[in-house]
Order: structure tokens, then sequence, then C-alpha cells
């Protein structure tokens, strides 16, 4: 069965350092996401991407972070400068088709920042 | 704006009793809503969701919930809880801005 895989599961960085978290949506999906969950907290809405272009963001998605999808397969999400608040657990989801409305999580890349 | 409030951060039952995690919502337009399981140091599953058509949504694992737009409720039930229920559950809501707002989360305990 199709599934959408991140990696790495787990990144450690240092304050003010960037990172790159990577996902692989399902192959034939046109609609892609970030989500965060902050431990204990949670999972909260980031970014929604369509057509190469974002389509919503929320108010944490500030201009430190950044989403790109590269190439036909990938779609990652930027941190410019990390903070210790960043510190979550990042979910990247993919959905097909207009109207089917179900989003497909991956397991997550669980993000430390020291 | 949308919301989901999930009453009980924490909710033991015993093994073979019944489950019931409760959900509310609010939304100012039709909601499509979900509930997702999250296993320990795992990603979010599907359990059911609920878009358009019959109110009572059957999903995995012999679980199932029941839309009832007059209470703005979309309770999570199975009727004999296993161990392997044990996980966190997330009530969610979206609408046709598409993206998914979760509810805090109830952890299911499951009591031999």
């Amino acid at each position: 069965e199709p599934e959408v895989t991140q990696t790495p599961s787990h990144q450690v960085t240092q304050m003010g350092q960037e990172v790159i978290l990577r996902c692989v949506p399902i192959s034939n999906h046109l609609y892609f996401y970030w989500y965060r969950q902050i431990l204990g907290q949670k999972v909260e809405f980031l970014v929604s991407f369509y057509n190469n272009e974002i389509s919503e963001k929320s108010e944490i998605f500030d201009d430190q972070f950044s989403v790109e999808r590269p190439d036909g397969s990938n779609f990652t999400l930027k941190i410019r400068s990390t903070k210790l608040e960043d510190s979550a657990m990042y979910f990247c989801a993919s959905r097909g088709l207009a109207g089917t409305y179900e989003q497909f999580f991956g397991p997550g890349t669980r993000l430390t920042v020291l | 704006a949308q919301s989901v409030t999930q009453l009980g951060s924490h909710v033991s039952v015993s093994e073979g009793a019944l489950v019931l995690l409760r959900c509310n919502y609010s939304s100012s337009v039709p909601p499509y809503l979900f509930w997702y399981v999250q296993y320990p140091n795992q990603g979010l599953q599907l359990l059911l969701k609920y878009t358009t058509g019959a109110t009572l949504v059957k999903g995995i694992n012999g679980f199932e919930a029941e839309f009832k737009k007059s209470e703005t409720s979309f309770h999570l039930t199975k009727p004999s809880a296993h161990m392997s229920d044990a996980a966190e559950y997330f009530c969610a809501v979206s609408d046709r801005d598409d993206k998914i707002i979760f509810g805090k989360g109830t952890r299911l305990h499951i009591l031999p």
C-alpha cells in the first residue's frame, strides 16, 4: 500500500542552524501539507502546498520557514535558523484528487533543537 | 473559525468494556470530521471520517462514530476494548479550506 515517507526520523541540531526535513508523498497525490506537534500538545497545521505554490499557511509559518517541491517526488520543509521552540514532531501529509479530503500522514520527523 | 474540543485528556477502560471518546466541534460550514489514532512513536493513522451521507460512520479496528449536527458532536465508540487499542486519539475537523484542525487528543488506557 502506498505511504508517505519522511527522513530523517530524528534530527538533532544546534540553535541557529538550518534544517531541512524531507518527505516523499504518495506518488499521484497533488496536495501536500506540513503539520507539527510539540511534545504533549496537539497537532498544528503549518502550511499547504498545491501546484507548486503555498495555498495556505498558519501564523506559525513565519519567514524562518519555507517549503519546496524540488523535483517530482520530494517535498521539503526548511527552517532557516532554528530556535529552541521549534523542537517538535513534524508530520508531512499528502492528498489525492480534489474532493477526497483524506490526508495521508507520514511517520514524522522528531526535531530536537539544543 | 473551526475548533475541536475533546473531553478528557486521559480515559481508562477495562479490557472488553465500551470505549467512548468524546469530541465536539465548531464550524461555520458543514464540516468534514475525522478521528486519527497515534500509537507510541508512530505517525497519524486515519480511523474513520465523515464527509456527507450516513451519519454513523464505521472505521478500522471496530471503531465507529456518529455525526450529530444538533449536538455538534462526533463521539468515537468501540463496543469492546482490546489491549491493542491503547493509543492517543485525535478528533479533527476540516472545511473547504482543506487544512485539518486537530483536538488536543485523548490518551486511551486499557486496564487488564
